[in-house]
């Protein structure tokens, strides 16, 4: 069964900690997504990544960074938690539009709940 | 940049009937894909039906179906005969065709409460 695997399901940090959220895909997807989900506000994206190593900022960037250094896996990093960036996290892949093929959308994982204090 | 607005927060429907849920988008693009996504309250976000905007027939999967006007951009979902587990956010989502990144624009999503 392919799948995208968040993980942590909770995650409780203090402010100003540094918090990685993982995900992992086993599809061998070139597209990775950082998405938050707040009521109210759907879900924005926040990086991106169509390759190894390649990363591109979303809508909302400011306080978070990425990393890719194998295809499968793709994170992100808050480099110093803050209460507003209290939210759900969700990780999304998909594959890559050089395959020649488009517009399957994307495969989710369950998410993160991350909480800051 | 592209738009999705979703006009109703929440809906609910009687089991067994049918509901529709809103959805419109902004764009300059011709050729994109728009998706309705299904997350029940254990958060798993799913993909409850496709369309292909060059495609003039409307996408059909099962009891869901989706009736599709490109001229007035506008994408809704029906739903027939409710279930329980239909229960859950649905979220309207709109993709163009950017090189290979596919990213997928989601407006704010539609509670849907199905009442047993």
């Amino acid at each position: 069964d392919v799948k995208v695997t968040q993980s942590s399901r909770y995650l409780v940090k203090r402010t100003g900690e540094k918090v990685f959220l993982e995900c992992v895909q086993d599809m061998d997807h070139e597209n990775m997504f950082w998405y938050r989900q707040d009521p109210g506000l759907g879900l924005r994206l926040i990086y991106f990544s169509y390759d190894v190593k390649m990363k591109e900022k979303g809508d909302i960037p400011e306080g978070y960074s990425v990393s890719r250094e194998k295809k499968e896996r793709f994170s992100l990093i808050l480099e110093s938690a803050s209460t507003n960036q209290t939210s759900m996290y969700l990780c999304a892949s998909s594959m890559g539009g050089d395959r020649g093929v488009f517009g399957y959308g994307y495969t989710f994982g369950s998410g993160t709940r991350l909480t800051v204090v | 940049a592209q738009t999705v607005t979703q006009s109703q927060p929440e809906m609910s429907v009687q089991e067994a009937e049918t509901v529709t849920l809103s959805c419109t988008y902004d764009t300059s693009e011709s050729n994109y894909y728009l998706f309705w996504y299904k997350q029940p309250p254990s958060r798993q976000m799913i993909l409850v039906i496709r369309q292909e905007a060059y495609k003039q027939q409307n996408a059909t999967e099962n009891r869901f179906s989706v009736n599709f006007q490109k001229a007035a951009k506008s994408f809704s979902l029906k739903i027939s005969d409710s279930q329980l587990g239909d229960t859950a956010m649905y979220f309207c989502a709109f993709m163009k065709r950017t090189g290979g990144y596919q990213k997928v624009t989601f407006g704010t999503g539609t509670k849907l409460q199905v009442i047993p």
